[in-house]
C-alpha cells in the first residue's frame, strides 16, 4: 500500500470556520493532489502540486487554498467552511505528471468534513 | 472534453456468475487508462493501468482489457469479497485526469 496518511479522518464544524486537512506522505513522489468526492459527481481535482511550494488550480478550487512546504506533506484549507463544501476529501500522490499523467495515482482513505 | 461514462450504475451478481463492467470513453490522445476499486470508507485503490487499444491486464479474478472507445472489467466466478465500487478514469492529451462515476457492485453468496 502506498504510504499516504491523511489527518483528521473525521471533523465536524461550523459554518466560517477555518479547516486545515493534512495529507502525508512516505513515497517521496512529486506529485500530490486533492480532490472532493460526492454522491452524483464523483472524484473532482481541488488542487495540486508538482513540486515544494508548486501548486496549481484544479476544476473545484474556488473557497480552498493549499500550500506545501515539505515534499511529504500537502496541506488543504478551507479559509472559511460553507456547507457545500461537506464532502469526503482524497489526497492522492503519484509519480508521474500534471493534473494526471500516465502513471497510476495512490490516494489516501479520506477525510470525511461535515460542515454545519 | 474528455468523457468517462460507466455502465450500469450498479450489478448485482450471485457468487460465481461471471460479469463485465463497462467504461466507455472519447478522449483527445490516451495516455493511461486506469481502473480502481474503491470500498466504503476507504480510497480509491490501484488496480491497473492501460494504455493502448489491444491491451490486456489481469490480476486473481479480474481482468481488464481495451478498445478504442471502451474498456472493460471483467470478473470471472466473483466472490462476496469483490463487492465494491469500481472505478474507471483516463488521462487525455491535456493531462487531465478524468473520473467516471463508478460502478457499485454487490455479489451474493
Amino acid at each position: 500500500d502506498a504510504g499516504i496518511t491523511q489527518s483528521p479522518r473525521h471533523k465536524v464544524t461550523e459554518t466560517g470556520t477555518p479547516v486545515t486537512l493534512r495529507c502525508h506522505q512516505t513515497e517521496n513522489h512529486r506529485y500530490m493532489y486533492w480532490y472532493r468526492q460526492d454522491p452524483g459527481h464523483g472524484l473532482r481535482l481541488i488542487h495540486y502540486s508538482y513540486g515544494v511550494k508548486d501548486t496549481d488550480k484544479g476544476e473545484v478550487s474556488d473557497g480552498y487554498s493549499v500550500s506545501r512546504s515539505k515534499t511529504e506533506d500537502f496541506l488543504l484549507t478551507l479559509e472559511s467552511a460553507t456547507s457545500s463544501q461537506t464532502s469526503v476529501y482524497f489526497c492522492a500522490i503519484s509519480a508521474g505528471g500534471g493534473t494526471g499523467g500516465n502513471q497510476p495515482q495512490h490516494f489516501g482513505d479520506g477525510t470525511r468534513l461535515s460542515i454545519l | 472534453e474528455d468523457q468517462v461514462t460507466q455502465s450500469p450504475e450498479a450489478l448485482r451478481l450471485q457468487e460465481g456468475e461471471s460479469s463485465s463492467l463497462n467504461c466507455s470513453y472519447t478522449v483527445s490522445g490516451l495516455r493511461g487508462l486506469f481502473w480502481y476499486r474503491q470500498d466504503p470508507g476507504k480510497g480509491p485503490e490501484f488496480l491497473f493501468t492501460l494504455y493502448s487499444a489491444g491491451e490486456e491486464k489481469e490480476k486473481e479474478r479480474l481482468k481488464a482489457t481495451l478498445t478504442k472507445k471502451e474498456s472493460f472489467l471483467h470478473i470471472t466466478a466473483p466472490k462476496p469479497e469483490d463487492s465494491a465500487t469500481y472505478l474507471c478514469a483516463l488521462t487525455g492529451a491535456n493531462s487531465k485526469l478524468t473520473f467516471g462515476k463508478g460502478i457499485t457492485l454487490s455479489v451474493r453468496p
